[in-house]
């Protein structure tokens, strides 16, 4: 079974300071990845998602992500976070190989909090 | 709003009474999925359906657990005899189902509080 692992569980930076989120999942074949971001108060949203092809994925609010097969990790990145930054992140995979589209493992999270 | 929507958004019990839980997935989304959250953790798999047909359920899942999904639009999700450690955040998730990709568009969630 799959499973993923998020390293930092909180985390605290000031505006403009750069961001990077450690995830490392467990899987033997190929995988979907995913980071979804809760904001205070709201449901989860998908921030980026990797599938095939480019392993460096941009997604939405300056926010990108690198796929090292090698090293199994999916590393979540921003330049320079603004005070709205502020969420809890949590890193998913979902293997492609078992027939049917199926289950997302979820990491613990990283609670990142952006002081002004 | 087209997104997902679960009802009720909060519900408190006492120990012992049954609970239903509602998702309405996006329109058109053919796969449904169940994920329980709790404090410090990530959501964890519950069940799945694709239309209305259950394909893949947790072990999580024990038999006081049961999920439905009569027509294929919405789905249930029903406790009975709730205990203390089902208390969490019950969230729902669908997806269009075509292809290979599973991009999960979550709903805000139920969150259960057993007394």
């Amino acid at each position: 079974a799959q499973s993923v692992s998020q390293h930092n569980h909180h985390v605290i930076l000031s505006e403009a300071a750069s961001l990077e989120l450690g995830c490392n999942y467990s899987y033997g074949g190929t995988v979907n990845l995913f980071w979804y971001v809760q904001y205070p108060g709201q449901h989860l949203q998908l921030l980026l998602k990797y599938f095939s092809g480019d392993p460096l994925v941009k997604g939405i609010k300056g926010f990108e992500a690198e796929f090292i097969k090698s090293k199994f990790s999916f590393n979540l990145r921003k330049p320079s976070v603004q005070w709205s930054d502020t969420a809890e992140y949590f890193c998913a995979v979902n293997p492609t190989n078992t027939g049917t589209a199926s289950k997302l493992t979820f990491g613990t999270g990283t609670r990142l909090q952006v002081t002004l | 709003d087209t997104g997902v929507s679960q009802n009720p958004r909060h519900k408190i019990t006492k120990r012992g009474q049954n609970v239903t839980f509602r998702c309405d997935p996006i329109s058109e989304h053919n796969r449904l999925y169940w994920y329980r959250q709790t404090l410090g953790q990530g959501p964890e798999f519950l069940t799945y359906f694709q239309n209305e047909a259950q394909l893949e359920k947790s072990r999580l899942l024990s038999d006081r657990f049961s999920a439905e999904r009569p027509k294929g639009s919405f789905s249930t999700l029903e406790i009975q005899r709730t205990e203390q450690g089902d208390s969490a955040m019950y969230l729902c998730a669908s997806s269009p189902g075509r292809g290979s990709y599973n991009e999960q568009f979550f709903g805000p969630g139920t969150r259960l509080t057993v007394l």
